[in-house]
């Protein structure tokens, strides 16, 4: 079954620094990669999606991910954190052998410190 | 504007009875999902809905019923055989499941049991 990695239970940067939350996958085929946020009892936000092309890709507020076939990443970065960066933030991976649902991981808890 | 809306956003139950979580959207899209979010474990499927009059299990469906009458809505009910039914709960839905752009979200559903 396809599926998706979060290493990290939670992630501490200092405002303005770059920051990276990072993701690996498992899938056979091509992958259709997603990340989500989610702030404080709200819903998930799609923030960006990797289907095929450029292995950058960039996003919502000023995020953007990093597509690695070799090393089945999908890191997701910023190059200047803000405190209102401060959320859980979802990796996801559709999996084309279960009705193409989509399968997300844990979660990363992302905390920017002032 | 369109959108996912689900309410209430805050339920309190007694043990014993059986609670229904509403799920409408106005994006015409086909395909519906509930999940189940819990501290450190991501996101759990209970339910989907690929058309109207049709859905299947995920991958934690027991204590859980649902329906789809109609295209823009999908209940949830959460039955007295839902042994730890305290959770967040939070409803999505897709132009199709082949939708390449993800789901969109409601805002969620805190279910608490007194």
């Amino acid at each position: 079954a396809q599926s998706v990695a979060q290493p990290e239970d939670q992630v501490n940067v200092a405002e303005g620094n770059p920051l990276t939350v990072k993701c690996t996958y498992s899938v056979s085929g091509n992958p259709y990669l997603f990340w989500y946020v989610q702030y404080p009892n709200r819903g998930l936000q799609f923030l960006l999606k990797y289907i095929t092309g450029d292995n950058l890709v960039k996003g919502s507020y000023g995020f953007e991910a990093e597509f690695n076939k070799s090393q089945t990443s999908f890191h997701l970065k910023k190059p200047s954190a803000l405190v209102s960066d401060s959320a859980l933030y979802f990796c996801a991976v559709r999996d084309m052998n279960r009705d193409d649902k989509i399968i997300f991981g844990k979660g990363t808890r992302l905390h920017i410190l002032p | 504007d369109g959108g996912i809306t689900q309410s209430p956003k805050y339920l309190f139950r007694k043990e014993g009875q059986n609670v229904t979580l509403s799920c409408e959207q106005n994006l015409n899209h086909d395909a519906m999902y509930w999940y189940r979010q819990d501290p450190g474990q991501g996101l759990r499927l209970i339910y989907y809905s690929q058309i109207v009059n049709d859905f299947q299990k995920g991958d934690i469906a027991e204590g859980y019923s649902v329906s789809r009458e109609k295209k823009e809505s999908f209940p949830l009910t959460v039955t007295s055989a839902q042994k730890n039914p305290t959770a967040f709960y939070l409803c999505a839905s897709s132009h199709t499941a082949l939708n390449p752009n993800g789901y969109t979200f409601g805002s969620g559903t805190r279910l608490t049991v007194v």
